[in-house]
């Protein structure tokens, strides 16, 4: 079957721009992460979805990262007024519950000029 | 909080041999469940395999095997007769009961670099 989507796979930016990186996870699978994989910091939480609960959050490095999964399926991370360390590559990663196996999807770069 | 130590940066192999990439953690918690993936230069995190806390026989996958030492703290992956499509980033992950909610995120190494030489 399809494995996880995002989108797009690359994504240059000046600084002070949003940017918007989607996330199509597995079908039927209610877990979906998002982490960022950078040079310096390896790879790193962000945020977690599970279902409908509340969103774990705690990951996330400043108030302008945010996220939302719509209809408990694709998921959109926003980054507002982007800066140079920013810079990163963007990974969303579901799982069928949150206790199996996580499978990621290809990765958004993000470059910040 | 959890930690993966991975002190390989990089490795070389030769076709066909097995190759051995250390990871050791660090836990307080009794269930847990480690997790190696594999990074080609496409960039995708391809899941290779999971070993829980409480399996008793070490896990096989194939050409790959991890092997689980408990006491040691260590969960090494060992990959049978190296391919040339096995050149990539391996990483090692853990995952552990979330401190409060459901959150099961996984904690990573810094990875190793396998290069297998023809």
């Amino acid at each position: 079957g399809a494995g996880v989507s995002q989108s797009p796979s690359n994504k240059v930016t000046e600084k002070g721009k949003d940017v918007e990186l989607r996330c199509d996870p597995i079908s039927g699978h209610t877990a979906l992460y998002w982490y960022r994989q950078s040079l310096g910091q390896g790879l790193e939480f962000l945020i977690y979805f599970q279902g409908n609960s509340a969103p774990d959050k705690s990951g996330l490095p400043s108030d302008r990262f945010s996220a939302e999964r719509t209809g408990g399926s694709v998921s959109t991370l926003t980054i507002q007024r982007t800066q140079q360390e920013d810079s990163a590559v963007y990974l969303c990663a579901s799982s069928r519950d949150r206790t199996y196996e996580q499978y990621f999807g290809p990765g958004t770069r993000l470059t910040v000029t | 909080a959890q930690k993966i130590t991975q002190t390989q940066p990089g490795m070389f192999v030769q076709e066909k041999e097995a190759v051995t990439l250390d990871c050791t953690y660090d836990t307080s918690d009794q269930s847990y469940g480690l997790f190696w993936y594999k990074q080609p230069s496409s960039g995708e995190m391809i899941f290779l395999i999971y070993q829980g806390s409480y399996d008793e026989q070490n896990a096989t996958e194939g050409r790959y095997s991890l092997n689980f030492q408990k006491a040691r703290k260590s969960a090494n992956l060992v990959i049978s007769a190296s391919q040339l499509g096995d050149s990539a980033m391996y990483f090692c992950a853990m995952r552990a009961p979330p401190s409060g909610g459901s959150n099961y995120k996984l904690t990573f190494g810094k990875g190793t670099l396998l290069t297998v030489n023809p």
